[in-house]
């Protein structure tokens, strides 16, 4: 399995540009989530989904949109990227366990917005 | 979900335990106690959970104490490469989209 997997690694964007940061995970997980890390600081909970077709707000949504239409995909939109955006994107995915869920991350994405 | 303190930052030497703790005194009786822990530049970790039991497995133990105020992550043999950002977290293990609250963790830095 390569597990939670995102792309791309790093991205350079302009004030008022839109991009889509991917996330996609192979282990059929029913939990998907979007965090951003901004320097010296934990992560924060954007958007979330329990299931394809579902989603939901976390702490900090504004400025960005959200889908799921299948399992496997999680993709974060910017429609109109600020300096504000600039931080590590991190996606994670888990079941939803009796005993107890852990959540998978996926290696980041480093934006810098200009 | 329960708030959680952990102090700044540790140092450890290599080989030695690292004993990491964390304060959650409003933590409610059905909310579990988890550890993260995030390498440089990489993304969080998943390294323990327990509800009031200790825990064990093959990367920590978790001590919880029995009033679940507090607890407390042991590595029992500190390598370079612990050296990371560890994270407290207590939540409940159901809640409505299983996701995590981090704080600022404590920032383990182990030394030769």
């Amino acid at each position: 399995n390569a597990g939670v997997t995102q792309t791309p690694k790093f991205q350079v964007l302009k004030t008022g540009q839109s991009m889509t940061l991917q996330c996609a995970q192979d282990m059929n997980h029913e939990y998907m989530s979007w965090y951003r890390q901004d320097p010296g600081m934990g992560l924060r909970l954007i958007h979330y989904s329990v299931g394809a077709g579902i989603t939901d707000q976390g702490e900090v949504p504004n400025g960005y949109n959200v889908s799921r239409s299948t399992t496997e995909d999680f993709p974060l939109r910017l429609l109109s990227a600020a300096p504000s955006q600039t931080s590590v994107y991190f996606c994670a995915s888990s079941y939803r366990l009796a005993g107890g869920e852990t959540q998978y991350f996926g290696p980041g994405t480093r934006l810098l917005v200009l | 979900d329960a708030k959680t303190t952990q102090p700044t930052s540790m140092d450890c030497a290599e080989g030695r335990a690292a004993n990491l703790p964390c304060n959650h005194s409003t933590i409610s009786g059905n909310e579990y106690v988890y550890w993260y822990r995030q390498i440089h530049s990489q993304g969080p970790q998943y390294i323990i959970h327990g509800l009031k039991n200790n825990e064990t497995n093959e990367m920590a133990s978790l001590i919880i104490t029995e009033d679940r105020k507090s607890s407390t992550l042991i590595l029992p043999h500190a390598t370079l490469r612990d050296t990371a950002v560890y994270y407290c977290i207590v939540r409940v293990k159901d809640n409505a989209g299983n996701m995590l609250t981090f704080g600022g963790g404590t920032r383990l830095m182990v030394k030769p």
